[in-house]
C-alpha cells in the first residue's frame, strides 16, 4: 500500500498570500496518477487537479499541480476568502487507493 | 447536470450489517467511461477508499475491508450499492459515494461526489 504523507498539517495564512501544499508518498506512483481534493466542512470533497498537473473542470487557475514519482506540490496562487479548506492528495496509481492525511488551511 | 445522492439508516447496531444505497441521477450508471464507488471518513479524521464497481459488475475493494465489503449494482434502477457486516464503533463514518473516472481501462480520481450520509455505530 502507498502511504501519503502531507505537510505542513496545518497552515494560518491571509488572503492574497501564495501557498505550496506538499504530498509525498512511500514509494513511486505510476505515471503519475496523483489527484488533489478540497473540502470544506460539512460538505463532500470536491475534485482540483488530476494526474499531478491537471486541473478539473471549472477549477480556477490559482490553483496548480506539479510533481512525480514521490514529491507532490498543490499551489494556490494567491488565496481567496473562499480556498480556506483542507486539502487532500490521492493516489490512484495502485490499489488500494490512498488519501494523504490533508492539510488544513485556515485564515490568520 | 451529474447528481449522487446517498440514502440508509444513520444508526446501525455493533456487529450488525451497514446497508446504503447510491441514486445516480443525470447520467447513466452503465456508461463505459466510469466506475462507482465509495468512500469513507470517520468524524475528524481522513478519506479512506472503501470500493469500487463497473456496470458490468467487476468489483474492487480495500483489502483492509475486504473481508466485510460487498459492493453492487442494479442498471436497471441506475442505483450502486454497499454492505458493511459485523461493523464495530470503528466503522462509524460519513459515507460518500463517487464517480470514479475510468482512464486506460484502469480506475483513477473520483470526479463528482454525494453529499455523504452519517452512519453511526451504537447500540
Amino acid at each position: 500500500e502507498i502511504v501519503l504523507t502531507q505537510s505542513p498539517g496545518t497552515l494560518s495564512l491571509s488572503p492574497g498570500e501564495r501557498v505550496t501544499l506538499s504530498c509525498r508518498a512511500s514509494q513511486s506512483i505510476t505515471s503519475p496518477y496523483l489527484a488533489w481534493y478540497q473540502q470544506k466542512p460539512g460538505q463532500a470533497p470536491r475534485l482540483l487537479i488530476y494526474g499531478s498537473s491537471n486541473r478539473a473542470t471549472g477549477i480556477p487557475d490559482r490553483f496548480s499541480g506539479s510533481g512525480s514519482g514521490t514529491d507532490f506540490t498543490l499551489t494556490i496562487s494567491r488565496l481567496e476568502p473562499e480556498d480556506f479548506a483542507v486539502y487532500y492528495c490521492q493516489q490512484y496509481g495502485s490499489s488500494p487507493f490512498t488519501f494523504g492525511p490533508g492539510t488544513k488551511v485556515h485564515i490568520k | 447536470q451529474l447528481q449522487l445522492q446517498e440514502s440508509g439508516p444513520g444508526l446501525v447496531k455493533p456487529s450488525e450489517t451497514l446497508s446504503l444505497n447510491c441514486s445516480v441521477s443525470g447520467g447513466s450508471i452503465s456508461s463505459n467511461s466510469y466506475y462507482w464507488g465509495w468512500i469513507r471518513q470517520p468524524p475528524g479524521k481522513g478519506l479512506e477508499w472503501v470500493a469500487s464497481i463497473y456496470y458490468d459488475g467487476s468489483t474492487y475493494y480495500n483489502p483492509s475491508l475486504k473481508s466485510r465489503v460487498t459492493i453492487s449494482v442494479d442498471t436497471s434502477k441506475n442505483i450502486f450499492s454497499l454492505k458493511l457486516n459485523s461493523v464495530t464503533a470503528a466503522d462509524t463514518a460519513v459515507y460518500f459515494c463517487a464517480r470514479q473516472v475510468r482512464f486506460l481501462e484502469w480506475l483513477s480520481f473520483h470526479d463528482y461526489w454525494g453529499q455523504g450520509t452519517l452512519v453511526t455505530v451504537s447500540s
